[in-house]
């Protein structure tokens, strides 16, 4: 089935360590996002990749880092994970009429 | 920045009509949309419609949008208990390239 794809579904994690989330899109979209959804907080936008070779800071930036490794995907790191990072992070693909959003990935960090 | 506002909660009985309101401070957005989230998932477009229309109706849904007071809403008549989820509202940034920015959202609860 044609959409975007993101993995893991579920990830516990340590104060401190690492992990990249993946996520990739088979619609031929050039632009992706990162996204992370906290209670009564609504989207937050995190890291954007307009096309491929570029990425751009969103609303909330401090802590993470991305890679757009080429037109299908665009990964999300966390270098040394904090308490506040625990959320559900969302990746999304677009086209003009809105975007297409993968179903996430709960991560908490204990 | 933009801002994008919807209240949090709303309770309706099976049937009845539901209306969910947004509003939005940036009044060069060109791309409004309601998206649908169930527990669990992911987020699910709805519908959405461009500034230059005041209204767009699709089956059951109804949006009225209302450029100078930066105000949109989402009509669902008939309402089910299948609707019961959470409803974002968004709107296209004109800062920036294709960003979506997003309402806090609505949880919608049908009641028999």
């Amino acid at each position: 089935n044609a959409g975007v794809t993101q993995t893991p579904k579920f990830q516990v994690l340590k104060t401190g360590q690492s992990m990249t989330l993946q996520c990739a899109q088979d619609m031929n979209h050039n632009s992706m996002y990162w996204y992370r959804q906290d209670p009564g907080m609504g989207l937050r936008l995190i890291y954007y990749s307009a096309s491929e070779g570029t990425t751009d800071k969103g609303e909330v930036p401090n802590g993470y880092n991305v890679s757009r490794l080429n037109k299908r995907e665009f990964s999300l790191r966390l270098e040394s994970a904090a308490p506040s990072q625990t959320s559900v992070y969302f990746c999304a693909s677009s086209a003009r009429d809105g975007y297409t959003f993968g179903s996430g990935t709960r991560l908490t960090v204990v | 920045g933009e801002d994008v506002e919807q209240s949090l909660f709303l309770s309706v009985r099976e049937g009845d009509s539901s209306v969910i309101n947004c509003t939005y401070t940036d009044s060069s957005s060109t791309y409004l949309y309601w998206y649908k989230q169930e527990p669990g998932a992911g987020l699910q477009l709805l519908t959405y419609i461009f500034s230059n229309m005041d209204m767009k109706q699709d089956q059951r849904l109804t949006v009225l949008l209302n450029k100078k007071d930066k105000h949109l809403s989402l009509r669902i008549a008939d309402t089910q208990t299948g609707d019961s989820a959470i409803y974002f509202c968004a709107v296209r940034n004109s800062g920036g390239y294709n960003k979506l920015i997003f309402g806090a959202g609505t949880r919608l609860a049908v009641h028999p």
